[in-house]
């Protein structure tokens, strides 16, 4: 039973550049959440994607966007990208909304 | 917004030793989650807790959800080298909000 996955493992942008990132689901699972995680830092909730609609979004500006596809994958795009921006990105999938949560291992996106 | 105060930062024990961590919070939950982190990685879920009052065991690390809804505490017992980690413990009403983190660090 393959869990939560993501790619790139890692990436380098430069600021002003753009960038998307993909996540595929735990089996059986149809919602995904993406976090931000500083590092030293606990992991911050950017947005939750359900029926392929955008549920709830955590305080990112609009610059980060986000989609999911049928097969309930999902992809985070961030647009103008900041220095600040370097960060470990983490998807999480879960059963439904309001069900425990698993994470994949994280992009590691650095800003130069 | 809502926030968790998790404690302590970070714990340096002997092993064998028990550890004991909580997170608090000015908002209700209606579940409240332990993850572990290592270098690298995502978090991995290790106790999932759903009902006020609810005492939950996974092995050697026992949970328990807080009878106000605001409060959650993890122990683990006769702590051994692959227990050293982050600990996250991770509210949820809509979303998930985690705390700041216990770094747990053993002494062999």
């Amino acid at each position: 039973d393959a869990g939560v996955t993501q790619s790139p493992t890692h990436l380098i942008k430069t600021r002003g550049q753009q960038v998307t990132l993909r996540c595929s689901p735990k089996s059986g699972h149809d919602t995904v959440s993406w976090y931000q995680q500083a590092l030293g830092q606990g992991p911050q909730f950017i947005f939750q994607y359900y029926e392929e609609e955008e549920r709830q979004r955590g305080n990112f500006p609009d610059r980060f966007s986000g989609h999911q596809f049928p097969n309930y994958s999902s992809e985070l795009n961030v647009n103008a990208l900041l220095l600040g921006d370097s960060a470990l990105y983490l998807c999480a999938s879960s059963l439904a909304r309001y069900f425990e949560q698993y994470f994949g291992p994280g992009t590691r996106l650095t800003v130069t | 917004g809502q926030q968790l105060n998790q404690s302590p930062q970070s714990m340096f024990i002997q092993e064998g030793e028990d550890v004991s961590m909580n997170c608090t919070s000015s908002s209700i939950f209606n579940t409240w989650l332990w993850y572990k982190q290592d270098p690298g990685e995502g978090p991995v879920l290790l106790i999932a807790l759903y009902k006020a009052g609810e005492l939950t065991s996974n092995g050697r690390l026992t949970a328990q959800f807080g009878i106000t809804r605001k409060d959650s505490f993890l122990n683990i017992s006769a702590s051994i080298p692959s227990d050293v980690g982050i600990y996250f413990c991770a509210g949820q009403w809509q979303k998930l909000v985690f705390g700041q983190g216990t770094r747990l660090t053993i002494n062999p």
